[in-house]
């Protein structure tokens, strides 16, 4: 199974600033890896595909990077809703593997 | 639009087994897979499989062969997953989701609202 690391487990930032998580696959993964979003309580909400993708009505202060064995999540200029959890997830092969998260906090 | 529309809340007793649902509407039930997600109380998020309501074809992590059985009925538009021979390591919510049309079918851009399944005696 490919591993999925992700960094840091958890991340306190304040309004308006600018935060990246970070997510390590075990292989090459070749850009096929996503990026959800969840509040508690509530289902993931997918916010990025292909790496690098936006899905429809996804904030555009959102972007993901990377490329082989490295992702990267950016979130500009963080509002109020923003604070939550973030997971990456392998999509290249079965089973479909998700980092362990990383929940952002108001500071 | 696409809803998922998840069955309540479970409590069960260790040992047993519980089926839970996942009715969908809003789009052709035959043509896309529906996925089940594991997530346990602060924990991340786990696949278990999918299956295809068109044919019926599954496909699950191998870590829950024999634990969850995946079904759907193409006549109600209604995916099942059944969970057997249930121990506390199967207390969790348990997610529906569906693919993006178009893309890796791996992308889950619907989701239900997730079913809490608490095994205790």
């Amino acid at each position: 199974d490919i591993q999925m690391t992700q960094s840091p487990a958890s991340l306190s930032a304040s309004l308006g600033e600018t935060v990246t998580i970070e997510c390590l696959a075990s292989e090459d993964i070749y850009d096929i890896l996503a990026w959800y979003q969840q509040k508690p309580g509530k289902s993931p909400q997918l916010l990025i595909y292909d790496a690098s993708s936006l899905h429809t009505g996804v904030p555009s202060r959102f972007s993901g990077s990377g490329s082989g064995t490295q992702y990267s999540l950016k979130i500009n200029s963080l509002q109020p809703e923003d604070f939550a959890s973030y997971y990456c997830q392998n999509g290249l092969s079965a089973p479909n593997t998700f980092g362990a998260g990383t929940k952002l906090e108001l500071k | 639009q696409v809803q998922l529309q998840q069955s309540g809340a479970e409590l069960v007793k260790p040992g047993s087994s519980v089926k839970i649902s996942c009715k969908a509407s809003g789009y052709t039930f035959t043509s896309y897979d529906m996925h089940w997600i594991k997530q346990q109380p602060g924990n991340g998020l786990e696949w278990i499989g999918w299956i295809y309501p068109g044919n019926g074809n599954t496909k699950y992590n191998q870590k829950f062969n024999g634990k969850a059985t995946l079904t759907a009925d193409k006549s109600s538009s209604t995916a099942y997953m059944q969970l057997s021979s249930l121990t506390s390591e199967d207390s969790a919510v348990y997610f529906c989701a569906r693919p993006l049309p178009g893309y890796n079918p791996n992308w889950f851009a619907y989701w239900g609202q997730g079913t809490l399944v608490t095994v205790s005696s």
